[in-house]
C-alpha cells in the first residue's frame, strides 16, 4: 500500500544547480499534481497532468518543468535553482470524481 | 473559475471548546468537497469528504455538511483536543483537471 512516493525527502541546492523531484503512484490514477507550500502558506499548484503524455501549467509554473511518460511517474524538474524556489513540494494524485486525493510526504528543498 | 475561500487563521481555542472553520466555494457543476489536515512537518491527510449535496462527512469527531444552497462546507467539532492543533485545508474537485485548495486555517488548541 505505497500510495504516492516522493523522493528525496530533503535536499539542499546551490543557486543555478538543477535537480529532479521524483513522484510515483501505484494506484493507476490518471490525475497527478505538483504543489509547493511556502512557510506558513497554503498550496500553490505548479503543474498537473490528466494522463500519460498530457501536462498543463498551474498557478506558478515558472522555473519548473514536468513530464508524464507513464501513468505512474510524474517528475518535476528545476533547471536553474533560485532562492525563491526554497519550499516544500508535494505531489498528489486523484483517481476520479468521488475519490480522495493522495499526497506524498513532501520534499523539503532549500536553495542557498 | 473554481475557487475555495476559507476563514483566516490562526484559530485559537482552549481544549474542549467548540470548533467551526468556515469554507465556501465557487464551482460549476457538482464538485466533491474535502477537508484535509496537515500536522506539523507532515504531508496532507484526508480528514473527511462529501461527494454530493446534503452529504455529511465525518471522521475523528469532525463533521462537515455539503450545502449546495449556501455553497458551503464548514468544518465542526464539538470538543477539540490539543492533538487537533494543525492546519486544515478545504478543497474541491470538480471531476476533471484541477484539484482546488483553500489557503488553509491554522488551529491552535491550548490545554
Amino acid at each position: 500500500n505505497a500510495g504516492v512516493t516522493q523522493t528525496p525527502k530533503f535536499r539542499i541546492l546551490k543557486i543555478g544547480q538543477s535537480m529532479t523531484l521524483q513522484c510515483a503512484q501505484d494506484m493507476n490514477h490518471n490525475y497527478m499534481y505538483w504543489y509547493r507550500q511556502d512557510p506558513g502558506m497554503g498550496l500553490k499548484l505548479i503543474y498537473y497532468s490528466v494522463g500519460a503524455g498530457i501536462t498543463d501549467k498551474g498557478e506558478v509554473p515558472n522555473g519548473y518543468n514536468v513530464s508524464r511518460s507513464t501513468t505512474e511517474d510524474f517528475p518535476l524538474r528545476l533547471e536553474l535553482a533560485a532562492p525563491s524556489q526554497t519550499s516544500v513540494y508535494f505531489c498528489a494524485s486523484i483517481g476520479g470524481r468521488n475519490t480522495e486525493a493522495f499526497f506524498g510526504q513532501g520534499t523539503r528543498l532549500t536553495v542557498v | 473559475g473554481d475557487s475555495v475561500t476559507q476563514m483566516e487563521g490562526p484559530v485559537t481555542l482552549s481544549e474542549e471548546a467548540f470548533l467551526t472553520i468556515n469554507c465556501t466555494y465557487t464551482a460549476t457543476g457538482y464538485p466533491s468537497l474535502f477537508w484535509y489536515v496537515q500536522y506539523p512537518g507532515e504531508g496532507l491527510q484526508l480528514l473527511l469528504k462529501a461527494t454530493k449535496a446534503d452529504d455529511k462527512g465525518s471522521n475523528k469527531g469532525f463533521e462537515a455538511t455539503y450545502r449546495k444552497e449556501t455553497t458551503s462546507f464548514h468544518l465542526e467539532k464539538g470538543s477539540v483536543q490539543v492533538s487537533d492543533s494543525a492546519v486544515y485545508f478545504c478543497a474541491l474537485y470538480p471531476g476533471f483537471q484541477k484539484l482546488v485548495f483553500g489557503t488553509g486555517t491554522r488551529l491552535l488548541v491550548s490545554p
